[in-house]
């Protein structure tokens, strides 16, 4: 099975800061990996797709970048709202699966 | 309004039985490869199963495999989730979800969520 890992598992950053997270998997999943966002008590919300489009709705301070087996999310300008925990998935193959996970907090 | 609502969910005793379902509506149903994703109270997102759209793939995580059947009732635009011999490390939210792009193959990215239904797993 293909392994997900995120990096940092939390983060704290300040309103306008340029903030990026970090997944990498244990083998090549090409451009087949997909950022989510989601808020305590709601379901995740789709960001970016195939590594870097981004989903139709989402800001556009939200990108996404990587291929082969490392990947960035990374938020330009950081919004109040963007506090909740981030996750990467891969969808390659018959199994898919997802990162542990980044907590972002707004200081 | 596009909208998946999940059903089913509850509490069960470790080896018992539960049925979770998933209604569809405001989209093609059947045009659409629909997964199960649990997530444990303080933990992270967990794929479960998918299906395809006509019902003849069926992919699971090996934790699973043997006890949970999922299928899928285009006629009804409803997704199903049978989970038989619970254990206690599968509470959890568990939601489903839709593949991105109708009429799509496999391996796509989950546009649309619903808003999950708990399982609890105790005695």
């Amino acid at each position: 099975d293909i392994q997900m890992t995120q990096s940092p598992s939390t983060l704290s950053a300040s309103v306008g800061d340029r903030v990026t997270i970090t997944c990498r998997a244990s083998q090549s999943i090409s451009s087949w990996l997909a950022w989510y966002q989601q808020k305590p008590g709601k379901a995740p919300k789709l960001l970016i797709y195939k590594a870097s489009n981004l989903e139709s709705g989402v800001p556009s301070r939200f990108s996404g970048s990587g291929s082969g087996t490392e990947f960035t999310l990374t938020i330009s300008s950081l919004q109040p709202d963007d506090s909740a925990t981030y996750y990467c998935q891969q969808y390659i193959g018959s199994l898919y699966t997802f990162g542990q996970g980044t907590k972002l907090e707004i200081k | 309004e596009v909208q998946l609502v999940e059903s089913g969910g509850g509490l069960v005793q470790p080896g018992g039985s539960l049925r979770l379902s998933c209604a569809a509506s405001g989209f093609t149903f059947s045009s659409y490869w629909m997964n199960w994703v649990r997530q444990a109270p303080g933990k992270g997102l967990e794929w479960v199963a998918n299906i395809k759209q006509d019902g003849s793939q069926i992919y699971y995580v090996d934790s699973v495999k043997g006890r949970f059947t999922i299928s899928r009732d285009n006629a009804k635009n409803s997704l199903y989730l049978q989970m038989n011999t619970l254990r206690v490390e599968e509470t959890a939210v568990y939601y489903c979800a839709t593949e991105r792009g109708a009429n799509s193959g496999h391996g796509q990215a989950f546009d649309i969520w619903g808003q999950g239904t708990m399982v609890t797993v105790s005695s």
